[in-house]
């Protein structure tokens, strides 16, 4: 397995336009996470999907950030309007389950100017 | 709600020496323990778990880490370090029902001197 696969590595952008960022799982994990790292906060958890289904998304900080997973293997991030506020490394993980632990992707560095 | 704490913001030490990260974990019964590693510009890659059963536990690259329940701690230790390990170390620590997240501490960055 070719591991968690996300996409773009790099985002630059300009405040106020919108910002999509794409995960795949590893195939047959149940699980998908999003966090967010900043230096000020560290590692937050914004979402999680169990079998497709949003299951816990409190750490969403507001209406402009939104998720999905239409599917088994494909999950987005969404922010929009996009804010300097939300430069960050944006991470996805799959699991099997919580005694599994986490498979990070290499994450998306966004940058909003 | 669980919490974790990594009191070492920064540590250095000589290649060769041992190597102990602390982390303390708050949490009512014994939660699900985890050490991740993340080089520059990389995700975390897991280095080792706890859930049950014996409290040493051996993980990746030479790491093993001790849960002590009496002092809700999971520390993690190396006894000879290499210039490769020098990265931000994560605890993490999760429930044992329930909510599937992890909370992770803020993470201990290593750097190692020759």
């Amino acid at each position: 397995d070719a591991g968690v696969i996300q996409s773009p590595r790099h985002e630059v952008t300009e405040m106020g336009q919108e910002v999509t960022l794409r995960c795949k799982p590893i195939s047959g994990h149940d699980y998908l996470f999003w966090y967010r790292q900043t230096m000020m906060r560290g590692l937050e958890l914004l979402i999680y999907f169990n079998n497709n289904v949003p299951i816990d998304d409190s750490g969403m900080p507001e209406d402009r950030f939104s998720a999905k997973m239409p599917n088994a293997s494909f999950s987005t991030l969404k922010i929009q309007p996009s804010e300097p506020r939300d430069s960050a490394v944006y991470f996805c993980a799959s699991s099997y389950g919580r005694a599994d632990g986490y498979t990070f992707g290499s994450g998306t560095r966004l940058t909003v100017v | 709600a669980q919490s974790v704490t990594q009191p070492d913001i920064h540590i250095t030490v000589s290649e060769g020496a041992s190597l102990e990260l602390r982390c303390n974990y708050s949490y009512g019964a014994t939660p699900y323990l985890f050490w991740y590693v993340q080089s520059p510009g990389q995700g975390l890659q897991l280095l080792l778990k706890y859930f049950s059963g014996d409290t040493l536990v051996q993980g990746i690259k030479g790491f093993e880490a001790e849960f002590k329940r009496s002092q809700s701690s999971f520390n993690l230790r190396k006894p000879s370090v290499h210039w490769s390990d020098a990265a931000e170390y994560f605890c993490a620590v999760g429930l044992n029902f329930g909510n599937e997240k992890l909370t992770f501490g803020t993470g201990t960055r290593l750097t190692i001197i020759p």
